[in-house]
């Protein structure tokens, strides 16, 4: 199946909030309340940061937060620091009996 | 701590064979599913086989589908993956990544090794 669609890079200062999407279809973010998101720093492993849409592992800031309306998901990082620039990358659940897990092709944010 | 370290990674011909091996510690690995990532340097991350707690249930994407085989032994902590018949497109970094339930079917990946480098060329 296809890749889910983010934006290739978002930017934001530090202290500001920023926005960014991941839009699937009907048989993936909008058929599902299973959207994942994760943090990528340059040579490192991904990092879970929210789990079926909302929610938070302990240990992540709740300076970030999913949300999702239709067949588009969204992560919206609060107060932004130097640290949050990595890659961010989102998956969902989908339709397909085996191969339950589609990706995202991933966003770079750029802390200003 | 949680802990995932995998190994088995290395240079392959095409057409040939390689076996990922994935040790865990630091939680009860037999409550967990698990799950192959791949990533090609660069690149996008891509789901590539997953397995329930108890191995009773495994899927694969359609990329790697007849090809690889994923198991698991609980009283060694360990995950594996058998890869057959690897082709260039195989070329990528492989995290072995802990399930956040028993289910792989839920697909959330909760915590990640390092990687394992896997590259196919003649």
């Amino acid at each position: 199946q296809s890749a889910l669609t983010q934006p290739a890079s978002v930017s934001g200062s530090p202290g500001q909030s920023i926005t960014m999407s991941c839009t699937g279809s009907s048989s993936d973010v909008g058929g599902y309340n299973y959207v994942s998101w994760y943090q990528q720093h340059p040579g490192k492993a991904p990092k879970l940061m929210i789990y079926d849409v909302t929610n938070r592992p302990s240990g992540v800031s709740d300076r970030f937060s999913g949300s999702k309306s239709g067949n588009t998901a969204s992560l919206t990082i609060s107060g932004l620091q130097a640290e949050d620039e990595a890659d961010y990358y989102c998956s969902s659940l989908t339709a397909s009996r085996t191969s339950p897990a589609v990706f995202g092709g991933g966003t770079k944010l750029t802390v200003l | 701590e949680v802990q995932l370290v995998e190994s088995g990674g290395g240079l392959a011909q095409p057409g040939r064979s390689l076996r990922l091996t994935c040790v865990a510690s630091g939680f009860t690995f037999d409550d967990s599913a698990m799950h192959w990532v791949r990533q090609v340097p660069g690149k996008g991350l891509e789901w590539v086989s997953g397995i329930s707690w108890n191995g009773n249930n495994i899927g694969y994407a359609d990329s790697v589908e007849g090809r690889f085989t994923i198991s698991r032994d609980n009283a060694k902590n360990s995950l594996y993956l058998q890869m057959n018949s690897l082709g260039p497109e195989d070329t990528a970094l492989y995290y072995c990544a802990k399930g956040y339930s028993g289910r792989y079917e839920t697909a959330i990946f909760h915590y990640w090794g390092q990687g394992s480098l896997v590259t196919v060329s003649s």
